[in-house]
């Protein structure tokens, strides 16, 4: 268990409706990342967090999408007016950056949306 | 931005033998190269990794090789596990600015046949 860990795991809604999910990070870990995987890719970036700065987001990422990690620990993400598109697989990561390493990014379990 | 192709997209093997799968980049400033295994229904683990400043990494049946040159990478798995089945996911990095320079390549479906 790497310590990622998100909420809910699976999510069931009607397009049109908003949906909420949560990440929080392995504790010092500085860095938190949200993707997107659909069946038979990889993990695709959305956005990512520097503590509590959102520093950058992903062409990809409509205005429906909102990210949040309002005290630099956990994260959400919210996606507004939920399209059959968005069905896919929602990925967390965290990492530290630390000066002199790499960063890792370590991964939670997801959770999977489906949009009726 | 950088681009990461991966092959073959699935791959078969006798277990025992060994498997290779190859990933390019296109970004010359890449200097990070992680290798995932994600298993069905469950999250991305990270299985090795190297850096721009090595050739050659190993661990247990496991290695990596980087051809910095020809900008390429592969993963190399020996003695080959039923448990070995999983997807793998190469990704490259230009380093700590990470965001959209963190990229995966599409996945390669490894199956070890017993």
């Amino acid at each position: 268990d790497t310590g990622v860990s998100q909420d809910p795991r699976h999510k069931i809604t009607k397009r049109g409706q908003n949906v909420t999910f949560r990440c929080d990070p392995i504790s010092e870990h500085n860095r938190l990342y949200w993707y997107r995987q659909t069946l038979g890719q990889g993990p695709e970036f959305l956005t990512y967090f520097q503590n509590e700065a959102q520093l950058e987001k992903s062409r990809l990422l409509s205005d429906r999408f909102s990210a949040e990690r309002p005290k630099g620990s956990f994260s959400t993400l919210e996606i507004q007016r939920t399209e059959q598109g968005d069905s896919a697989m929602y990925l967390c990561a965290s990492s530290l950056l630390a000066l002199g390493s790499q960063e890792t990014q370590y991964f939670g379990p997801g959770t999977r949306l489906l949009v009726l | 931005g950088e681009n990461v192709e991966q092959h073959p997209s699935t791959l078969s093997v006798q277990e025992g033998d060994s498997a290779v799968i190859k990933c390019t980049y296109s970004d010359s400033a890449s200097n990070y190269f992680p290798w995932y295994k994600q298993e069905l229904g469950k999250r991305p683990q990270l299985i090795i990794d190297i850096r721009s400043n090595v050739g050659e990494k190993k661990d247990q049946r496991i290695a990596v090789t980087l051809n910095k040159t020809a900008k390429h990478f592969s993963l190399h798995i020996t003695e080959t596990q039923p448990e070995d089945s999983a997807v793998y996911f190469c990704a490259a990095s230009n380093g700590p600015s990470g965001g959209q320079n963190f990229v995966f390549g599409p996945g390669t479906r490894l199956s070890v046949l017993p």
